[in-house]
């Protein structure tokens, strides 16, 4: 079946700090890939997402490239802020028919000091 | 639109109490999602509809729970009766196509 497995946290940087939060995959054919963050209290929210190898998804600084040959989908940035401190969340979805579901990684608490 | 809207946000029952959860997916979109958030397990997927249809229900932990669809706009989760180990945040989803999710902000329940 699918499997998603992110780095294990907590991850600690301070601020302007590059971040890299690792995640690898397991699936067949050709999912999809997320990111998502939960900041504390609240559901998760999409940051980005790629549909096909090669793709670069990004947003607010955040970037992850869809790597087929080595089954990853790394989420980076290159000056982290103490904003950006949450849970964040490697998701796949299955490819083709009706599978919508969405297998998540453990997450990674990403705390940015000031 | 409002979102994925969930409540209640909290709940509190005691063991062996019933407790109903309620989800109001974002109009237009077809596929509902109840996942259960706890500090161990991480994300547990229990079940999702398609078009108000149970599609997949496998990660349903056992018969005390249960889930419906009864139109497009509402979904209840049901864990009648309830116990301590119940205790997590139950979130709701859903989507259009599989390019990614909305959730709700989630029902943190205690069951003491």
């Amino acid at each position: 079946g699918n499997s998603v497995t992110q780095m294990e946290g907590p991850v600690t940087l301070s601020e302007e700090a590059f971040l890299t939060i690792n995640c690898t995959y397991t699936a067949t054919g050709y999912p999809s890939l997320f990111w998502y963050v939960q900041y504390p209290g609240e559901g998760l929210q999409l940051l980005l997402k790629a549909t096909k190898a090669d793709d670069k998804g990004s947003n607010k600084g955040f970037e992850a490239t869809y790597r087929k040959e080595t089954t990853s989908f790394h989420l980076e940035k290159g000056s982290v802020q103490v904003s950006d401190s949450a849970v964040y969340f490697c998701a796949l979805s299955g490819s083709g028919g009706s599978n919508y579901k969405l297998t998540f990684g453990k997450g990674t608490l990403l705390t940015v000091n000031p | 639109d409002a979102g994925v809207i969930q409540s209640p946000r909290h709940e509190v029952t005691e063991m062996g109490q019933e407790v109903t959860l309620r989800c109001k997916p974002i109009s237009g979109h077809n596929s509902l999602f109840w996942y259960r958030q706890t500090m161990m397990r991480g994300l547990e997927l229990l079940i999702y509809f398609n078009n108000n249809v149970p599609i997949d229900d496998s990660g349903m932990p056992e018969d005390r729970f249960s889930a419906k669809m009864p139109n497009a706009s509402f979904s209840t989760l049901k864990i009648q009766p309830s116990e301590p180990r119940d205790s997590a945040v139950y979130f709701c989803a859903s989507s259009l196509v599989d390019y990614g999710y909305t959730f709700g902000s989630g029902t943190r329940l205690t069951v003491v």
